[in-house]
């Protein structure tokens, strides 16, 4: 039972262009989302967050876009750098809940 | 100041054998978690850790197991290897910004069980 989904297995964007990865969730009880980043022989690293309260947060290139009613967040990369190219995963969690629910991830590559 | 550190990094078993992989937490932080990845699967949830007590578990067998010391170090244990028990382990310890729970992992221990 996948709660958090990301369809696109891989993704391939122009450097300079937007990327946008999508992720869809299932349990309304998730009132937090997270993006993480993940190079090759790495952990995943944090990109950026929004709570069930807002529905855009802005950092840098990296801004995440939150639809609670169609269950579905975003996160747009404006413009892609090569240094951008990794798998990223979106991930969920309730409020006061320190378990994350992960999704299958998406291989994003720039190409130059 | 030093990051989450994870040994070993890379371990090959057999089938039945067991496995222990080591954790230690940024300093100061006192919440360690376990995530298994694997291809297809994405991150799953296997416990946490606070204080030396698990708060959370997920749906693993019991095979898998863990502990916390007193000084935040965790450890994982997962006894009668299986193929499909190959994958990256991975652990994170826990700070919190701005209500959301947000992890730093370490770079994983790639078990490969033959």
């Amino acid at each position: 039972d996948q709660q958090v989904k990301q369809n696109s297995p891989s993704l391939s964007v122009q450097e300079g262009r937007i990327s946008i990865l999508n992720c869809d969730y299932t349990n309304s009880m998730f009132d937090y989302f997270l993006w993480y980043k993940k190079y090759p022989a790495e952990g995943p690293t944090f990109l950026i967050s929004i709570s069930s309260i807002k529905d855009k947060n802005e950092d840098g290139r990296f801004t995440v876009f939150l639809n609670k009613s169609a269950k579905h967040l975003s996160l747009h990369i404006v413009p892609s750098q090569p240094g951008d190219s990794a798998v990223y995963f979106c991930a969920a969690s309730p409020f006061g809940n320190e378990k994350l629910t992960f999704g299958t991830g998406t291989r994003l590559t720039i190409i130059p | 100041k030093a990051g989450v550190t994870q040994t070993p990094r890379y371990l090959i078993k057999t089938r039945g054998q067991q496995v222990t992989l080591s954790c230690s937490p940024i300093s100061g932080h006192r919440s360690v978690s376990w995530y298994q990845q694997t291809p297809g699967q994405g991150l799953q949830f296997l416990f946490e850790y606070f204080s030396e007590t698990q708060r959370n578990k997920g749906n693993f067998p019991g095979r898998f197991s863990g502990r916390q010391f007193s000084n935040s170090r965790s450890e994982m244990n997962v006894s009668t290897l299986e193929l499909g028990d190959s994958a990256l382990y991975l652990c994170a310890s826990r700070r919190t910004v701005t209500g959301a729970n947000v992890l730093t992992f370490g770079a994983g221990s790639r078990l490969t069980v033959l």
